[in-house]
This record gives C-alpha cells, sequence and structure tokens, in this order.
C-alpha cells in the first residue's frame, strides 16, 4: 500500500510568486492534514479536511495560503503571494478514523527568496 | 492552551546504550493521546509508538517504550540499544481537542546522534 505522498518534494520561489504544493492521501484515508515546520520551530497544525470539506482551518496563518482537496482525494496548498516567512516545510498527513493514528508524507521543503 | 515541549535540542548517546528523550505536555482534555515521531535525515515522518491517556501501562513497541507520567504529565520516549540508524529529529506530538478531535500538536523536537 502507498503511503502519503508530496510534491513537489523541494521548492524554491521568489518572493511574491505563487506556489502549489500537492498532497496525495493513503486510499481510502477520509481525513487529510496540512502541518508546517519552520526552522527551528515545532510543527504547526493548519487545516483539517474530511474528505472534501474543510473541517478546521484555526491554524491558516492567513488569506495568502488556500488549501482544496475536490473530489476528496487529493489535496493542494497554495500560497500567493509567497513572503520570506513562509519557507519551511509543509506535511501532509492522512488518517482512515477521525481518532485515528496520523500518517505523514516526505514533506514538500519550501524555499521563499 | 495545549502544549508539547522538548527541552532537549540535541542529544548523543553511544550505540548500543539507552536514551531517553524528554516531553512534557499541557492540556486541560482528560482524553487524549501521545504520539512519538522520528524524522530521518531522508524528511519523512516515522510513527513508533503511541501512548492513551487512559492506558494503564507504558506503552512499547521493540526496541522503543514510552515513559507515561500522568501525574507529571511527562511522556518520554526511552530506546534501549541504540543503533547508528536512530540517528533522526524526534518529535514528541499530542492528540488534543480541536473542532473535529484531531489535531496534533508538536513539540520543536530532539535531534538524536548515536556515536559508534
Amino acid at each position: 500500500e502507498a503511503g502519503v505522498t508530496q510534491f513537489p518534494s523541494h521548492s524554491v520561489i521568489e518572493k511574491g510568486q505563487t506556489v502549489t504544493l500537492r498532497c496525495d492521501p493513503i486510499s481510502g484515508h477520509d481525513n487529510l492534514y496540512w502541518y508546517r515546520r519552520v526552522m527551528g520551530k515545532e510543527i504547526k497544525f493548519l487545516l483539517h479536511f474530511v474528505k472534501e470539506s474543510k473541517q478546521d482551518e484555526s491554524g491558516m496563518p492567513n488569506n495568502r495560503f488556500l488549501a482544496e482537496r475536490t473530489g476528496g482525494t487529493y489535496s493542494t496548498l497554495k500560497v500567493q503571494p509567497a513572503e520570506l516567512e513562509d519557507s519551511g516545510v509543509y506535511f501532509c498527513a492522512s488518517s482512515q478514523g477521525r481518532l485515528g493514528e496520523q500518517f505523514f508524507g516526505p514533506g514538500t521543503r519550501l524555499t521563499v527568496l | 492552551a495545549q502544549k508539547i515541549t522538548q527541552t532537549q535540542p540535541g542529544m548523543f548517546v553511544q550505540e548500543k546504550e539507552a536514551v531517553t528523550l524528554d516531553c512534557t505536555y499541557d492540556t486541560s482534555d482528560p482524553s487524549y493521546g501521545l504520539f512519538w515521531y522520528k524524522q530521518p535525515s531522508s524528511g519523512e515522518m516515522i510513527f513508533l509508538i503511541y501512548q492513551g491517556s487512559y492506558d494503564q501501562q507504558n506503552a512499547t513497541e521493540g526496541r522503543y517504550s514510552l515513559n507515561f507520567q500522568k501525574a507529571r504529565k511527562s511522556a518520554n520516549l526511552v530506546i534501549s540499544a541504540s543503533q547508528l540508524g536512530d540517528s533522526a529529529m524526534y518529535f514528541c506530538a499530542m492528540r488534543g481537542r480541536s473542532n473535529t478531535g484531531n489535531q496534533f500538536y508538536f513539540g520543536t523536537g530532539t535531534s538524536l546522534t548515536v556515536i559508534p
């Protein structure tokens, strides 16, 4: 069974540009989460999807971040326009049930110059 | 407020020795879950061990055990017989109550280096 996959693994963009990160959860997992780790700090929750619905987006930093999960399968996280402080590693995780163990993807390292 | 604290930014251990990675947590929820994840240099997050707040016994998974002290709100990870492949970042996490009941809170991590 394939794990959670994320694309790209690395992205380097200039301030003001747009970047879209993709996450493919484990097949059959309705719950999908986005997290972010800024260098040296803790991993922070961004938002939680159940199927295609946003259940909790309390961790989204601001309106430059837009997450979607059309059809309840893969999810995208778009940052537009990117700022320097957006640099970090963005993790996606999925779980089968609401309280189940979360399986993490390898992360996307975003660098904004 | 829900919070995870890992006070050891870096730890060293001799190969084949045991090492304890500290984790304390803060929550007012009576029901919660505690997790440890390993992040090697390749970047993926690997689940290691889970402890439920109502579990009577400390969780164990192979060489990993969780020293759960509920009154002290600590959930330290013990790795026995360290191996070179154990060198990685280790994150303690707590599943806390959110709108949907499953938001994870992470600590800042501990970088473990196993010395040959």
